[in-house]
């Protein structure tokens, strides 16, 4: 059965390291992939898309990885701050063309000052 | 300007009651969508419609029905409400179906059954 998985509920990172969260996903190939920071009470809010031929896309302090053959997307949020705490969703398509997107569990990120 | 705008923000309603909840989005998009986050956070996919018909449509009861009057509305009501149906509900919205595309999600519906 398909499965999108993402690591721990639950991350808690000191304030200027780097935090790394990962999207696991089983039966899918998507065309693309994309992540999103959910605040509590608010929806979600686009983040990054990356694409299965490209290996990496940066914004500013934000970089994300795309391994199809491990079929694995690590997000990364270099020198972290605490505005960074948020849920942050991975989403997959179905390759199917018709826009539906799949959303992971989704990883608490709590960034301690 | 909000971009995808959802009324009511809190609905609180008796098990077996009807209700209805709008969006509309300004963005001028043509791809529209329900989704139903649970006390788990899990987000999921209800409907899809582009340009006012019906793409997505995953296993629903069909006591919950989208209607799109035009592009930029799709509203969902849902029959004999029941406890189950206690999550919140968020409309998004985007550019065009079949090409990858970013989702501008609305504030959310907290709609609470007792």
């Amino acid at each position: 059965s398909q499965k999108i998985e993402q690591n721990s509920e639950a991350l808690n990172i000191q304030e200027g390291k780097t935090a790394t969260l990962t999207c696991n996903y089983t039966n899918y190939s998507p065309a693309y992939l994309q992540w999103y920071r959910q605040d509590p009470g608010r929806g979600p809010v686009f983040l990054l898309l990356i694409r299965e031929n490209e290996k990496e896309k940066r914004k500013e302090r934000l970089k994300v990885t795309f391994d199809t053959t491990l079929k694995q997307s690590l997000f990364h949020i270099t020198a972290s701050q605490p505005a960074d705490s948020a849920t942050y969703l991975c989403a997959l398509d179905n390759n199917f063309g018709n826009e539906k997107l799949t959303f992971g569990t989704g990883t608490r990120l709590t960034i301690i000052p | 300007d909000t971009a995808v705008s959802q009324t009511p923000k809190y609905l609180v309603t008796q098990m077996g009651n009807d209700k209805s909840i709008k969006c509309e989005q300004n963005l001028g998009h043509d791809t529209m969508y329900w989704y139903k986050q649970d006390s788990k956070k899990f987000l999921k996919i209800m409907f899809s419609y582009n340009n006012k018909e019906l793409i997505i449509n995953e296993t629903v009861p069909n006591r919950f029905s989208p209607k799109s009057p035009d592009k930029a509305h799709l509203n969902l009501h849902i029959n004999s409400l029941e406890l189950g149906d206690s999550a919140v509900y968020f409309c998004a919205s985007s550019q065009e179906a079949g090409l990858p595309s970013t989702q501008y999600f609305g504030p959310g519906t907290r709609l609470l059954v007792l």
